[in-house]
């Protein structure tokens, strides 16, 4: 079974850049998230769907942050204008169930914003 | 109040010793609850998961709940340099968001 997929794996941009990081979940999970781990953090929440819907936006900072899943399927997260605090790895994950119990994780996107 | 909280550690232990590992959190609600390890420059990855009070034991894996002190602990048996990683305690609250809402981690390092 192949795992959730995540490109780029590395990125660098200059700050007030925009930048798109792509997800594709494993085949048949309905619920995707977004994750932010900071260096010596655990992940937070940015975004959670239920197919194609927003189940938890609340940590999304919305000034700046974006994303979609279209078809229920693939999801992109999209930073405009990205500062240099969003330097972080970008996690996405999936489940099967509505809950998010038993998520796995892609390997994750490294941005760093300079 | 950090809803997970975690020691940092390192916490060292020698080859072949047991580990623990300690998460509390503040969701009385909380009901699901998960252990992820996560190698240095790698995403986290799923190896236990508890939901009821007790112990849960998986090879050399023991995961342990205790809602009434909101206390989930995961013992590592027979510790190899392997294991050394981060720890990362999850919990799935029972309302609001039903998201993991993960600590900062348990850095491991076992010592050969």
């Amino acid at each position: 079974e192949a795992g959730v997929a995540q490109s780029p794996r590395y990125k660098i941009i200059e700050k007030r850049q925009s930048v798109a990081f792509w997800c594709n979940p494993i085949s048949g999970h309905a619920t995707l998230y977004w994750y932010q781990q900071i260096l010596g953090q655990g992940p937070k929440l940015l975004i959670q769907f239920q197919n194609n819907g927003v189940v938890d936006d609340s940590q999304l900072p919305k000034d700046r942050f974006s994303a979609e899943r279209l078809k229920g399927v693939d999801s992109t997260l999209k930073i405009q204008p990205a500062k240099l605090e969003d330097s972080a790895v970008y996690l996405c994950a999936s489940s099967l169930g509505p809950s998010g119990t038993e998520a796995f994780f892609g390997q994750g996107t490294r941005l760093t914003v300079v | 109040q950090k809803e997970v909280e975690q020691n940092s550690g390192p916490l060292s232990v020698p080859e072949g010793a047991i580990a623990s590992l300690n998460c509390t959190y503040s969701d009385r609600g909380s009901q699901s609850f998960f252990w992820y390890r996560q190698y240095s420059g790698k995403s986290p990855e799923l190896i236990m998961s508890i939901y009821s009070n007790g112990d849960k034991e998986d090879g050399r894996f023991t995961a342990q709940l205790n809602k009434a002190s909101q206390y989930v602990s995961l013992l590592i048996r027979d510790s190899q340099p392997s294991d050394s990683a981060t720890y990362l305690c999850a919990v799935i609250r029972d309302t609001g968001r039903r998201a993991l809402t993960f600590g900062s981690g348990t850095r491991l390092q076992v010592q050969p």
